[in-house]
C-alpha cells in the first residue's frame, strides 16, 4: 500500500488550524493508520494510533479521523512546538509503509 | 522509562557487512514486536523490518534476502545482520517497538538511531 500525503508543506502561523491528509492506495486494514511527529535531529513521535486515538501523553489539541484510504490529522491550535515533519503509517498482511511526510512550517 | 539505544554503524564499503544491535529496557522485551526503520539523510521514514514477539520476522523488499532481524529475549537486545550492502542503504537506523497486544497500536518506543554509511 502507497501513502500519498498531502500537501508537502504547509506555511501557518502559531495559532491557527494545521489540516495534513494521508490517502492510501487501498482501504487500510482495520484502519491501522497511525500518525508521528519528528523534529529536527530527533527521533519520531508516536501521536495517533488506529486513526483517531491519541496515544499517551499527547496533546488534545491532536485530532485523527478518517477511514478506508483516507484520514486527516488536525492540530487545531498550532503551539510553537508542533513545526515540526508528519508522518503517517499503515500497517496490513505484516507489511507497514510510511507516508512521505508533510512539513508544518512556520509562516 | 523505555529505553532503545542503538549501536553498530559506521562507513563500509559497497558489499560489505555490518551488523547493529538495539540495547531495551523500561519494558518487557519479549512481550513486544521489535522493528528497524531507517531515515536516508534528507528523506523521510522507511520500513525495514519486524520480529515479533513470537520470534516472525519481516521485511521490506529491498533488504529481503541481504538483510537479518533476530532478537535475543534474555539480553533483551534486537539484531539486525545487513549483508550485501549498497549505497541506497545509507541511513539512520532507528529500532522502535510496539506491543503485541490485540490491536496494533504503533511505534511508541524509538531509539535515537545509528548512522550507517555505504560508501568506498
Amino acid at each position: 500500500i502507497v501513502l500519498t500525503q498531502s500537501p508537502g508543506t504547509l506555511s501557518l502561523s502559531p495559532g491557527e488550524r494545521a489540516i495534513l491528509s494521508c490517502r492510501a492506495s487501498q482501504s487500510v486494514s482495520r484502519n491501522y493508520l497511525t500518525w508521528y511527529q519528528q523534529k529536527p535531529g530527533q527521533a519520531p513521535r508516536l501521536l495517533i494510533y488506529v486513526a483517531s486515538n491519541r496515544a499517551t501523553g499527547i496533546p488534545d489539541r491532536f485530532s485523527g479521523s478518517g477511514s478506508g484510504t483516507d484520514f486527516t490529522l488536525t492540530i487545531s491550535r498550532l503551539e510553537p512546538e508542533d513545526f515540526a515533519v508528519y508522518y503517517c503509517q499503515q500497517y496490513g498482511d505484516s507489511q507497514w509503509t510510511f507516508g512521505q511526510g508533510t512539513k508544518v512550517e512556520v509562516k | 522509562e523505555v529505553q532503545l539505544v542503538e549501536s553498530g554503524g559506521g562507513l563500509v564499503q559497497p558489499g560489505g557487512s555490518l551488523r547493529l544491535s538495539c540495547a531495551a529496557s523500561g519494558f518487557t522485551f519479549r512481550n513486544y514486536a521489535m522493528n528497524w526503520v531507517r531515515q536516508a539523510p534528507g528523506k523521510g521514514l522507511e520500513w525495514v523490518s519486524t520480529i515479533t514477539a513470537d520470534g516472525g520476522t519481516y521485511y521490506t523488499d529491498s533488504v529481503r534476502g541481504r538483510f537479518t532481524i533476530s532478537r535475543d529475549n534474555s539480553r533483551n537486545t534486537l539484531f539486525l545482520q545487513m549483508s550485501g550492502l549498497r549505497a541506497e542503504d545509507t541511513a539512520l537506523y532507528y529500532c522502535a517497538n510496539y506491543f503485541s497486544g490485540t490491536y496494533y497500536k504503533g511505534y511508541e518506543g524509538w531509539g535515537q538511531g545509528t548512522q550507517v554509511t555505504v560508501s568506498s
